[in-house]
């Protein structure tokens, strides 16, 4: 089956610095979405993506849909002690379920 | 209600004994659906409800999971004889149109079986 493999799965950063991860699969997709997770909460779509070589912002945070439709990649710049959580990527596994990534651990060095 | 509210937040229970978890989604929302998250992994599809009826029950990891929706409104997740592999966080998340793309989740319930 369908499988996201997502890395890092966890990052120390100093706070200033730029943040890139990347989510991989073994299948296309159509849509890829990535998604921040906070401490003791469900995970809120950050980015959504839909076509291969989209390159889509929000704030400091861009996301590439790659052209290969089998791969994308999450960046961060200028890291801020609030950028702390958990990263995931998802992509359809049908037309109401997601398939995710295991996740990707920001952790800002004090 | 303003956001998916699910409850409880936290739920320790003994090794057999049966769970409810409750979601309650966003009114007006006619797809609801659960996740579980392992520690340190990735979502795993549970089950989908489009209003009362769930087309999709492929992701219950087993006949001691079950799930309903009445009134399309309130979902109820019941796990019966609880083991220690149910431990996980349970997520429960809805959207107007059953898009991939439009859910909205709940807190979770964090379950530890003991």
């Amino acid at each position: 089956g369908q499988q996201l493999n997502q890395s890092p799965q966890s990052m120390f950063i100093q706070e200033g610095e730029d943040v890139s991860m990347n989510c991989t699969s073994s299948s296309i997709f159509n849509t890829w979405l990535w998604y921040k997770q906070e401490p003791g909460e469900g995970p809120v779509l950050l980015i959504a993506l839909y076509k291969a070589g989209e390159l889509t912002s929000n704030g400091r945070l861009t996301a590439q849909f790659g052209i290969t439709r089998k791969d994308s990649f999450l960046n961060i710049s200028a890291s801020i002690p609030s950028d702390v959580g958990i990263y995931f990527c998802a992509g359809p596994q049908s037309n109401y379920q997601l398939i995710w990534g295991a996740g990707t651990k920001l952790i800002i060095k004090p | 209600g303003a956001g998916v509210s699910q409850s409880p937040s936290n739920k320790v229970t003994e090794k057999g004994k049966d769970v409810e978890l409750r979601c309650d989604p966003i009114s007006g929302h006619t797809a609801l659906y659960w996740y579980r998250q392992s520690l340190g992994q990735g979502l795993e599809f549970l089950i989908y409800f489009q209003g009362n009826s769930a087309p999709d029950k492929s992701g219950l990891p087993s006949d001691r999971f079950s799930a309903e929706r009445t009134g399309g409104s309130v979902s109820t997740l019941t796990i019966q004889r609880t083991q220690q592999e149910d431990s996980a966080v349970y997520l429960c998340a809805s959207s107007s149109q059953g898009t991939n793309y439009g859910y909205t989740f709940g807190s979770g319930t964090r379950l530890t079986v003991v």
